[in-house]
């Protein structure tokens, strides 16, 4: 158990649609990075949020959005669904001395898996 | 993201055999974390490595930041069948996307009783 929870576990939506993915940090942590993991593959970096702000982020397009609270829980927004976006998203958190600091260890949750048709 | 070469890319072994497997890249990285991950589930982190030449263990497993800072290998000694599963590099650096872990594809660890 790593204290990161992440909802809902599957879904399934239609090309086209948006869906919005949520993630609760481990308790004490300040920095949520969502990754996206296709089947057979490593996961890819989509983007950081460190104190409520997008800290760094992947080569994915402008239709993967996120955001994050005060309490440092974050969802993760993709709008206009592709076939291609189907893929297990990955929520992890760790603690970040500043924003520039090393994000060190990342402990993920066990994912989203969304199948878009 | 950096490219990171992981091998090999499976492995079929049996119960008490020792496992060892490595991660290579182009670019120098900072950090290399090794996780495992299994079916419907998300990477649990086994062990992360800070300096150049950092040699750590966690029980079974021992792994190495290899001198150059391109490179990292894990090892598993006398396997045991819980430790199926997929097992991922990461290394991590900063660039202009921010600080963040590249993985690689993945070693697959199959243990027969």
């Amino acid at each position: 158990e790593t204290g990161v929870t992440q909802s809902p576990t599957h879904l399934i939506k239609t090309r086209g649609q948006q869906v919005t993915l949520r993630c609760s940090s481990q308790s004490g942590h300040n920095t949520v990075s969502w990754y996206q993991q296709a089947l057979g593959q490593g996961p890819q970096f989509i983007f950081q949020y460190y104190r409520e702000e997008e800290n760094g982020r992947g080569n994915f397009p402008p239709r993967f959005s996120g955001l994050q609270f005060p309490n440092y829980s974050s969802e993760l927004n993709v709008n206009a669904l592709e076939l291609d976006d189907s893929a297990l998203y990955l929520c992890a958190s760790s603690f970040k001395s500043g924003r520039y600091a090393n994000t060190g260890e990342l402990f993920f949750g066990e994912g989203s898996r969304l199948t878009v048709l | 993201g950096q490219q990171l070469n992981q091998s090999p890319q499976s492995m079929f072994i049996q119960e008490g055999e020792d496992v060892s497997m490595n991660c290579t890249s182009s670019s120098i990285f900072n950090t290399w974390l090794w996780y495992k991950q299994d079916p419907g589930e998300g990477p649990v982190l086994l062990i992360a490595l800070y300096k150049a030449g950092e040699l750590t263990s966690n029980g079974r497993l021992t792994a190495q930041f290899g001198i150059t800072r391109k490179d990292s290998f894990l090892n598993i000694s006398a396997s045991i069948p819980s430790d199926v599963g997929i097992y991922f590099c990461a290394g991590q650096l900063w660039t202009n996307s921010g600080y963040a872990l590249n993985f690689g594809k993945g070693t697959s660890l199959l243990v027969t009783p």
